[in-house]
Order: structure tokens, then C-alpha cells, then sequence
């Protein structure tokens, strides 16, 4: 069963700092990860979305790799803002498909003004 | 387009009611589904569909049903509330292919007395 895990549950760092997100599963067969972005009491906001076969994907000032074999994600978030403050979810979609995605609990970010 | 939505926002039921969580999607997404949030427990897949007439269980489908009667609607039947159901559901929709995002709802948060 694919488990996923999120280091560190919280982070609360100065403005204007570049940060790194950590996200970590255990069965590497994979068919994408995504990095989710949840403001409190909203939804699920999709930032990034890397393929099985891509190494890293860049957004703005967001990007997120990929190392499938050894089942490790990161988040980077550069000059970091305090809008950027947020929950941000790992999840991975594996087995047949239709399987769904398997989440991590989450970083809870907050960028101090 | 309005994307995923979800009707109530917020429920209070009594144990042994019955409801349900309505989600909707208007962009023609085959694969629609189920989660569940829970404190310390990341999002948890309850049921699945790939299309219309078609269903399949998640991870936590107990105490849940489901049908997709149209490509748009997935409601989600609760059929005898219990305090464990207290919960901030998700529904989310993606186009069939691996190599889509999932788009999520913006939530129905239940509590269950």
C-alpha cells in the first residue's frame, strides 16, 4: 500500500526566505505527483504536477522535483511571501488508475511578515 | 465554468440521519471522487467513478454510497450518520488521463452529533 510522508508538519520562516518542502512515498511505481495548496476552510488548489517520467516542473517562483526511484519529492518555493502561507498536500497517483490519489498529511507553512 | 462544486457547505446532522453531498462538475470529466478529511489523517479516498454508471470503492467506503447516473453529478449518500462520518468532504474531477490534474471542490464540512 503506497504511503506518503511529508517533512517537516510545520514551518515558519522569515519573509523573503527560500524555502524547501519535503515529500517522501514508499512504492515508486508511480503515474504522477502533485503539490496541493489548501488556505483554511477552502479546497485543494493544484500547484505543480510532475509525469513519471519528468524531473521537475517549475511554476512562477515554485518548483518541484522528482527522484521516483528513491520515492522523493521537494517543494521550493523561492522569496518566499506571506501570501504564501498555507497548508501544502503531496499526493501521489499510483496502481491502476483509477486507484485515486494516496496524500501525505501536509506542511503548514507560515511566512512571518 | 464553474469548476467542481459542492452543495452544503456545512451540515450538522444527528446520529442515524440520513443525507446527501451533492458535487457537481461542468467540464465533462469522466473520472469523478470522494474524499474525506480528517485531522491528523490527510485526505482519505472513499468512492470512485469513471463514468457514467460505473463506481467503485475507495480506501473508506463504509457507511457511504454512491451512483453517477450523469457525467456531471457524483452525490454521495449517507445512509445512517455516525460521529466517525464527522468530516470535511471533498469531491474532485479530472478528464481521464494519467497525465491530468484532479480539480477539487471547495468542500462540505459535516459534523455528525
Amino acid at each position: 500500500k503506497q504511503e506518503v510522508t511529508q517533512i517537516p508538519a510545520a514551518l515558519s520562516v522569515p519573509e523573503g526566505e527560500n524555502l524547501v518542502l519535503n515529500c517522501s512515498f514508499t512504492d515508486s511505481a508511480i503515474y504522477n505527483l502533485q503539490w496541493f495548496r489548501q488556505d483554511p476552510g477552502k479546497g485543494l488548489t493544484s500547484l505543480l504536477l510532475i509525469q513519471s517520467s519528468q524531473r521537475e516542473q517549475t511554476s512562477g517562483r515554485l518548483n518541484a522535483s522528482l527522484d521516483k526511484s528513491s520515492g522523493r519529492s521537494t517543494l521550493y518555493i523561492a522569496a518566499s511571501q506571506p501570501g504564501d502561507s498555507a497548508t501544502y498536500l503531496c499526493a501521489v497517483h499510483s496502481g491502476g488508475g483509477a486507484d485515486g490519489l494516496t496524500f501525505g498529511k501536509g506542511t503548514h507553512l507560515i511566512i512571518q511578515p | 465554468n464553474a469548476g467542481v462544486t459542492q452543495t452544503p457547505k456545512f451540515q450538522v446532522l444527528k446520529t442515524g440521519q440520513s443525507m446527501t453531498l451533492q458535487c457537481a462538475q461542468d467540464m465533462n470529466h469522466e473520472y469523478m471522487s470522494w474524499y474525506r478529511q480528517d485531522p491528523g489523517m490527510g485526505l482519505r479516498l472513499i468512492h470512485y467513478s469513471v463514468g457514467a454508471g460505473i463506481t467503485d470503492q475507495g480506501e473508506v467506503p463504509n457507511g457511504y454510497n454512491v451512483s453517477r447516473s450523469t457525467t456531471e453529478d457524483f452525490p454521495l449518500r449517507l445512509l445512517s450518520a455516525a460521529p466517525s462520518q464527522t468530516s470535511v468532504y471533498f469531491c474532485a474531477s479530472q478528464r481521464w488521463d494519467d497525465q491530468e490534474t484532479q480539480y477539487f471542490g471547495p468542500g462540505t464540512r459535516l459534523l455528525v452529533l
